[in-house]
């Protein structure tokens, strides 16, 4: 059971924005615990996009932008790619849980 | 190039034992937090565990008292020993860097519990 909240799937036409939003509490990113995201593509393994709340590492395009604020943050893709269709999760840290918590993913689909 | 390999999945019956192991090269594993983080099949990403770079280790309450992270420094390695294997930890086992020091993963490997 997870404690970040995510919407199941968000779809969007070739070009368009997207966002995906990841709401937790006052225990994790509402305490200022930093929130990554993570794309997973069929059949691999998960590819760090946005560290820090919004900080993309090395090779990850500009497309893809990160936010936080209180006790939410939010993923938004810019010109939506085919290759953009790929399972997005959120993750923090949770000081009540004492270990590290990942949200319930979103599905993104290029119409 | 930084590369993890995780091995030592398999099938076991429930109450069994496995030891997963994640090789580095690229990155040194005592260098920054590393952390197991798990996928059932047809499910979403679960933190499992984590050791500290000065060692110290927290787990998820699905598995405290029954696995343990620990790491071969001489090997630059990374390990988890799963021991009371229960059906609900079919998944795939993957070992994973701190987000802010490169957020490298593994490609994985398949812990299969079932009688």
């Amino acid at each position: 059971q997870s404690v970040l909240t995510q919407p199941p799937s968000v779809s969007g036409a070739p070009g368009q924005r997207v966002t995906i939003s990841c709401t937790g509490s006052s225990s994790n990113i509402g305490a200022g615990y930093d929130v990554h995201w993570y794309q997973q593509l069929p059949g691999t393994a998960p590819k760090l996009l946005i560290y820090g709340n919004n900080n993309r590492p090395s090779g990850v395009p500009d497309r893809f932008s990160g936010s936080k604020s209180g006790t939410s943050a939010s993923l938004a893709i810019t010109g939506l790619q085919t290759e953009d269709e790929a399972d997005y999760y959120c993750q923090s840290y949770d000081s009540s849980l004492s270990g590290y918590v990942f949200g319930t993913g979103t599905k993104v689909t290029v119409l | 190039e930084v590369q993890l390999v995780e091995s030592g999945g398999g099938l076991v019956q429930p109450g069994g034992s496995l030891r997963l192991s994640c090789a580095a090269s690229g990155i040194t594993v005592s260098s920054d937090y590393m952390s197991w983080v798990r996928q059932a099949p047809g499910k979403g990403l679960e933190w499992v565990s984590v050791m500290y770079s000065g060692g110290t280790t927290f787990y998820a309450d699905s598995v405290k008292g029954r696995f343990t992270i620990f790491r071969d420094n001489s090997k630059n390695t990374l390990y988890l020993q799963m021991n009371r294997l229960r059906t609900e930890d079919t998944a795939v086992y993957y070992c994973a860097r701190d987000p802010a020091a490169g957020g490298y993963w593994g490609q994985g490997t398949l812990v299969t519990v079932s009688s």
